[in-house]
């Protein structure tokens, strides 16, 4: 089946650093991914979604200078939290869309990522 | 507005009696329904899909859920449950209209006990 590979799985770094965190499919070509975060329990909050080639749509609410989207290729999108803060610590979580799968599932989901600001 | 509903925030099991986890959605047309499962620091595995047909679904590990269409629900269920189902469950729909967003309801975290 459809794997999507994130990375790091975990992150822990100083207030004011910038993180970047990949998302691959390894099988398949994704031109829309989505990037999510999630608050300890609570539901997924959709942040953005990543379209190759183009310029990624943001949620309401969601600071664009704060969470760079970048989806250069078809299976890659990278999401950089710039000058993080200890609010920003988060799971953050993303996904890819199939467009040969859709009819199973219409996003593949990868493991997270757990970011924690010093 | 569209939104998805999962009234309970935890749902405690015996381990090999029955287990409903519930959920209703608010949203317009004929949506697609889904059901995802989470484990501690992972994402979300797919378990199960409803998009047209029987009513009644089945799905990985033994899981199922029931459609019904004018109660708008689509309850998760599996005859007996297991202490490896412990998990967080997430439902989702995806409206018929935008068919690139899912809307998730808040999750139910099942609890089965030995």
């Amino acid at each position: 089946g459809a794997v999507v590979s994130q990375h790091p799985s975990r992150v822990i770094c100083k207030s004011g650093t910038s993180v970047k965190i990949e998302c691959r499919s390894l099988d398949f070509q994704a031109t829309t991914m989505f990037w999510y975060r999630q608050f300890p329990k609570q539901s997924l909050m959709l942040m953005a979604t990543s379209n190759e080639g183009s310029k990624a749509t943001y949620e309401q609410g969601v600071e664009k200078d704060k969470f760079l989207i970048n989806h250069a290729s078809l299976t890659l999108s990278t999401l950089t939290v710039t000058s993080a803060h200890p609010e920003d610590s988060s799971f953050y979580i993303c996904s890819a869309r199939d467009l040969q799968d859709e009819g199973n599932q219409p996003q593949h989901f990868g493991d997270g990522t757990r970011l924690s600001i010093l | 507005a569209q939104s998805v509903a999962q009234p309970e925030d935890q749902v405690n099991v015996a381990e090999g009696n029955p287990l409903t986890v519930k959920c209703t959605y608010s949203v317009s047309g004929n949506p697609y329904l889904f059901w995802y499962v989470q484990y501690p620091n992972r994402g979300l595995q797919f378990l199960l899909k409803y998009i047209t047909g029987d009513n009644l679904v089945k799905g990985s590990y033994g899981f199922e859920a029931e459609f019904n269409k004018s109660q708008t629900s689509f309850h998760l269920k599996k005859p007996s449950a297991l202490v490896s189902d412990s998990a967080l469950y997430f439902c989702a729909v995806r409206p018929p209209y935008n068919t690139d967003k899912l809307i998730f309801g808040t999750g139910t975290r099942l609890q089965v006990f030995p």
